[in-house]
């Protein structure tokens, strides 16, 4: 079974509907984050977590919203969907590998905003 | 500015042959994470390998090794013996130790390089 689970995989939805993506880890991480990916642009980050309590803006986190549910469970809303949204959401959890922390990607979450 | 640059968008790679993926990075911190990541067609991101900017050593991970040149400020990933389950996007990333805050700064992306192997 996977470590960090997306659902859903793939989302096609209308401009000023609200979507939520879901991310599920059985990591034991405590922290998490959101990204998304455009063509050419890498990843961005949208936000992130340490723990349950503890969430941060990320670069890019005007039209979205988070919620930590519990040390396992971070999911993204979009508020109002609008057509530039539209791209490649990857949840990431992250551990201590030596001195630094190591982020591991779920499978991305593909969202399109018609 | 840019803090992550791979200069080769796509390049082509016989089978069992070796690949080097440039990678070039900027930074003024002399604490930082350099990470390389492996995205397949069908899109997930896989981490491979990770190099810390005191180690002595390059890094390897079976297959994957990084050659770090510090001076230069580069973290080339090297793929011995290529297989066609190697063909996908890789990208370079780092992560900044900031000792003003005492903290990790975010894992910044370059734009990625995609690697076809043909037979």
């Amino acid at each position: 079974d996977a470590d960090v689970t997306q659902t859903p995989r793939n989302r096609i939805t209308k401009t000023g509907k609200r979507i939520m993506l879901e991310c599920s880890q059985t990591k034991g991480h405590d922290r998490m984050y959101w990204y998304r990916q455009d063509p050419g642009l890498g990843l961005r980050l949208i936000y992130y977590s340490f723990d349950v309590k503890d969430i941060n803006k990320g670069e890019i986190s005007d039209g979205y919203s988070v919620s930590r549910q519990a040390q396992a469970k971070f999911s993204l809303s979009l508020e109002s969907a609008i057509p530039n949204q539209t791209a490649l959401y990857f949840c990431a959890t992250s551990e201590r590998r030596g001195a630094i922390d190591t982020q591991y990607f779920g499978p991305g979450t593909r969202l399109t905003v018609l | 500015a840019q803090k992550i640059t791979q200069t080769q968008p796509g390049m082509f790679v016989q089978e069992k042959e070796a690949v080097t993926l440039d990678c070039t990075y900027d930074t003024s911190d002399p604490s930082y994470g350099l990470f390389w990541y492996k995205q397949p067609s069908s899109g997930e991101m896989i981490f491979l390998i990770y190099q810390g900017s005191y180690d002595q050593q390059n890094a390897t991970e079976g297959r994957y090794s990084l050659n770090f040149q510090k001076a230069r400020k580069s973290a080339n990933l090297v793929i011995s013996a290529s297989q066609l389950g190697d063909s996908a996007m890789y990208f370079c990333a780092m992560r900044e130790y900031r000792m003003t805050t005492d903290s990790w700064g975010k894992l910044q992306f370059g734009a990625g390089t995609q690697v076809v192997v043909t037979p």
